[in-house]
């Protein structure tokens, strides 16, 4: 299953809202997670099954999507939030992830 | 706190053989499914392999099937990524990633990372 996601890179300012998205090949039901990558430092998981957010992760983060697409969404961009975005289907192995999307300092 | 340290990367020679271990600290490893996964320089996330709790079922991608062995030893709560005919393109990080849970379900994502290993091949 491949995963592509839109844009590749996005300039935005703090207190922007911003969206990524992120569409399967063919249907993955809602078997999608969300990471935050920062320079030099592991993934950190955000959101899983598609909309849940994963414990201790801010609120203004939000998922949504089922099937074949599916969208992350930052309310209002932190300082904190410039980094690389994946996604990754769990819906069948192999698993794969979208190339990801980088979230630059306009 | 969870915690997942992996060891065992460096330079080795195309064709030449590295084994990777992660050990896990800080919650039940043998009640949980763990996996690899990878990133070369500059580029994205690849996911590698994938192991049950009691190793009865493994995964592996594409590109590493035949050349590398997943495998985990819950008695001393470690996880390991033999690797054998390794490629220039096998050149990575390579992360542990625990699954993640709700309960006692896999909540279908990788809750807790190492801080990643860094295998070269080169000649």
């Amino acid at each position: 299953i491949q995963l592509t996601q839109s844009p590749s890179s996005l300039s935005a300012s703090v207190g922007d809202r911003v969206t990524i998205t992120c569409r399967a090949s063919q249907g993955i039901s809602s078997y999608l997670a969300w990471y935050q990558q920062k320079p030099g430092k592991a993934p950190k998981l955000l959101i899983y099954a598609a909309s849940t957010l994963q414990s201790g992760v801010p609120s203004r983060f939000s998922g949504s999507g089922s099937g074949t697409d599916f969208t992350v969404t930052i309310s209002s961009l932190q300082p904190e939030d410039f980094a690389t975005y994946y996604c990754q289907q769990l819906n069948s192995y192999p698993l794969t992830f979208g190339q990801g999307t980088k979230v630059e300092i306009k | 706190e969870v915690q997942l340290v992996e060891s065992g990367g460096g330079l080795v020679q195309p064709g030449g053989s590295l084994r990777l271990s992660c050990a896990a600290s800080g919650f039940t490893f043998s009640t949980y499914s763990m996996n690899w996964v990878r990133q070369a320089p500059g580029k994205g996330l690849e996911w590698v392999s994938y192991i049950s709790s009691s190793s009865s079922t493994i995964y592996y991608a594409a590109s590493v099937k035949g050349r590398f062995t997943i495998s985990r030893d819950n008695a001393k709560n470690s996880l390991y990524l033999q690797m054998n005919s390794l490629r220039d393109e096998d050149t990575a990080v390579y992360y542990c990633a625990r699954e993640g849970r709700e309960g006692y379900n896999w909540n279908y994502s990788f809750d807790n990372w190492g801080q990643g290993s860094l295998v070269t091949v080169s000649s």
